[in-house]
């Protein structure tokens, strides 16, 4: 595609609940990187996927967050029993190969109430 | 663990001046730097990437610097226009590393 796209654009959603951000990389891209941009804050590395492997989820806060991604090509990021400090915006980027610049997607804005 | 400091955190200028925004991180051992723009409601955009052996990379009116030794980057931005109005991050790749490490970056104004 042109770009990175992600979906929802923006989830509000009760404590407690889960939810699944959806991102969609740029075709060919082989490395999708997710990270979180909390108010205020700089954007913070939650995992990386190389193809459709996770070699990278160091920056996953708990286990309540997993992620997986198919076909070399979508990616879902969940989080579970979800918690007022999740709220914030969930950026996907992918590139061409792990060392190459990254395009990020629009975000998705998660508030949980 | 890398940590990049982006000052001034905001900044007002009126259009058609130069100027620069600052960069420093505490890890010299870095693969390449990037410098983004991000707008209100919007994902980031690439606006230069500078790997660890380059000293600098210019696009149009953007110029970026790169000092490793000393743990900075600027980018310049000649001739501001309204429409450079954004927040611009600054994130380092360390070595090694897969992920970027950003700064929390420097909001612009540019005044008409």
């Amino acid at each position: 595609g042109a770009g990175v796209s992600q979906s929802p654009s923006n989830k509000v959603t009760e404590k407690g609940k889960d939810v699944e951000l959806r991102c969609d990389p740029i075709s060919g891209h082989t490395a999708l990187y997710w990270y979180r941009q909390r108010l205020g804050q700089g954007l913070e590395f939650l995992i990386y996927f190389q193809g459709n492997s996770a070699p990278d989820k160091s920056g996953l806060p708990s286990d309540r967050f997993s992620a997986e991604r198919t076909g070399e090509s979508v990616s879902t990021l969940t989080i579970q029993r979800t918690q007022q400090e999740d709220s914030a915006v969930y950026l996907c980027a992918s590139s061409r190969g792990a060392t190459d610049t990254q395009y990020f997607g629009p975000g998705t804005r998660l508030t949980v109430l | 663990k890398q940590e990049v400091t982006q000052i001034p955190a905001a900044l007002s200028v009126p259009e058609g001046e130069n100027l620069v925004l600052n960069c420093s991180f505490t890890d010299s051992a870095i693969y390449n730097l990037q410098w983004f723009r991000q707008d209100p409601g919007k994902g980031l955009t690439s606006l230069l990437l500078i790997q660890s052996s380059q000293r600098e990379q210019t696009s149009g009116r953007l110029n970026a610097s790169l000092d490793k030794s000393s743990g900075r980057s600027t980018l310049y931005i000649a001739a501001s226009q309204p429409g450079d109005s954004a927040t611009y991050l600054c994130a380092v790749r360390v070595t090694g590393a897969n992920n970027l490490f950003f700064g929390t970056g420097t909001r612009l104004t540019v005044i008409p």
